[in-house]
């Protein structure tokens, strides 16, 4: 069974820090995703990386960027935390193989 | 852009009853893939059942099928025998051919009473 772990289930920071959710699969997948979750909305995705050091913008990278050095770890890097950035955030991973996206757990992010 | 909506937020069934869940699609492409998600309160993400566009024929998963109607775009779900372990938040995806990320509806929440 494929296994997406996130670092933390809950998180919580203040406006300006910056903070870091830290994705691993232990699938050897050439693809990871960032997606954010909010009520209403569904998820959204922010980034997601094809290899090592590769990496694409998503429908909402702003204020966010990742960070992909080793192939089963891919992080997800909030600069400069703000308020509007609390939410539910889902690291996913997949092989080019047309299989389809396995997802961890999520951690709750809140900005105080 | 591919856009995916849900258009009911919630959803309720009496247990052992059959419920349908609704997602419509709007793509100009004729080669992708559909999926439904299940994300039970422990929150990770259950592929459900997922069909590919150039199969007429509708999947199913034991008590889950979907009625996909391609030129409707419309891919419901319905669960059958519905059980308290089906209760969850149900998202709608969709995949371009070729392509990496989902676009997801904005969710049902499901609920089952006994």
């Amino acid at each position: 069974d494929v296994k997406v772990t996130q670092s933390s289930r809950y998180l919580v920071k203040r406006t300006g820090e910056k903070v870091f959710l830290e994705c691993v699969q232990d699938m050897d997948h050439e693809n990871m995703f960032w997606y954010r979750q909010d009520p209403g909305l569904g998820l959204r995705l922010i980034y997601f990386s094809y290899d090592v050091k590769m990496k694409e913008k998503g429908d909402i990278p702003e204020g966010y960027s990742v960070s992909r050095e080793k192939k089963e770890r891919f992080s997800l890097i909030l600069e400069s935390a703000s308020t509007n950035q609390t939410s539910m955030y889902l690291c996913a991973s997949r092989d080019i193989r047309n299989q389809p996206q396995h997802f961890g757990d999520g951690t709750r992010l809140s900005i105080l | 852009a591919q856009t995916v909506t849900q258009s009911q937020p919630e959803m309720s069934v009496q247990e052992a009853e059959t419920v349908t869940l609704s997602c419509t699609y709007d793509t100009s492409e004729s080669d992708y893939y559909l999926f439904w998600y299940k994300q039970p309160p422990s929150r990770q993400m259950i592929l459900v059942i997922r069909q590919e566009a150039y199969k007429q024929q509708n999947a199913t998963e034991n008590r889950f099928s979907v009625n996909f109607q391609k030129a409707a775009k419309s891919f419901s779900l319905k669960i059958s025998d519905s059980q308290l372990g089906d209760a969850a938040m149900y998202f709608c995806a969709y995949r371009s051919q070729g392509a990496q990320k989902l676009v997801f509806g904005q969710g049902t929440r499901l609920t089952i009473n006994p």
